[in-house]
């Protein structure tokens, strides 16, 4: 069955610090979806990114930046120039393409705290 | 657009009370979720549906039930409710494997938060 673990469970940095997030995944499927979303302390749920299992190009949008690696079985997320609105938990998830119906498996969160 | 809606936002039940949350979609999706999640954990999933008239357990779904009759809804019926049902609930919906517009991306409603006492 797939897994998504997120060894961290939260993360304090000072404004303008860089914070990388890890998260391992493991899965029998050879398609697979990694996701990451951000829940900041309203609540909701927020897409960031979406990557499929035969691409590993990373990807920088603004701030954020991500490194996928297959060999590793993972898919880190990293935030340069933290701010005080990053402040949220940050989720992995792992969908199969095999599996019925686009189901996710999400990992525990990391909680960010960036103080100013 | 409305996206998911999810009603009730906050509810209070006493133990082996039973109701329902309502969730409601409106970008056609065809594929549905509840999920649940409870205080500093991540997401598990309760129900899912692939269309109407078909629904399928996740992760956790005892104590709960679903139904889907049509494309637009997917209700959570708790039964009788036990104080290790306290979570926020997160209904989410998502477009068909196969179609152009399906991006895999789940699309969540805003939560109930339901506490048992």
């Amino acid at each position: 069955a797939q897994k998504v673990t997120q060894a961290q469970t939260e993360i304090s940095v000072v404004e303008k610090e860089d914070v990388t997030l890890d998260c391992v995944y493991e899965t029998r499927d050879t398609t697979y979806y990694l996701f990451w979303y951000k829940q900041p302390p309203s609540g909701e749920l927020v897409f960031l990114i979406r990557r499929n299992s035969f691409d590993e190009q990373n990807e920088i949008s603004g701030r954020y930046s991500w490194n996928f690696q297959k060999s590793t079985s993972s898919f880190n997320f990293t935030i340069t120039a933290s701010q005080v609105v990053d402040s949220a938990v940050y989720f992995c998830a792992l969908s199969e393409a095999r599996a019925a119906g686009n189901k996710l498996t999400f990992g525990g969160g990391t909680r960010v705290l960036v103080k100013p | 657009n409305a996206g998911v809606t999810q009603t009730p936002k906050f509810r209070i039940l006493k133990i082996g009370q039973s109701m329902t949350l309502q969730c409601t979609q409106d970008m056609n999706h065809n594929y549905m979720y509840w999920y649940r999640q409870d205080p500093g954990m991540g997401l598990k999933l309760i129900y899912y549906s692939v269309g109407a008239g078909i629904t399928d357990k996740g992760e956790v779904p005892n104590g709960y039930n679903v139904s889907r009759s049509t494309t637009e809804d997917f209700p959570l019926r708790l039964e009788l409710a036990a104080p290790s049902q306290t979570s926020v609930y997160f209904c989410a919906s998502s477009s068909r494997q196969g179609s152009p517009t399906n991006t895999g991306e789940l699309f969540f409603g805003e939560g109930s938060r339901l506490t048992v006492l």
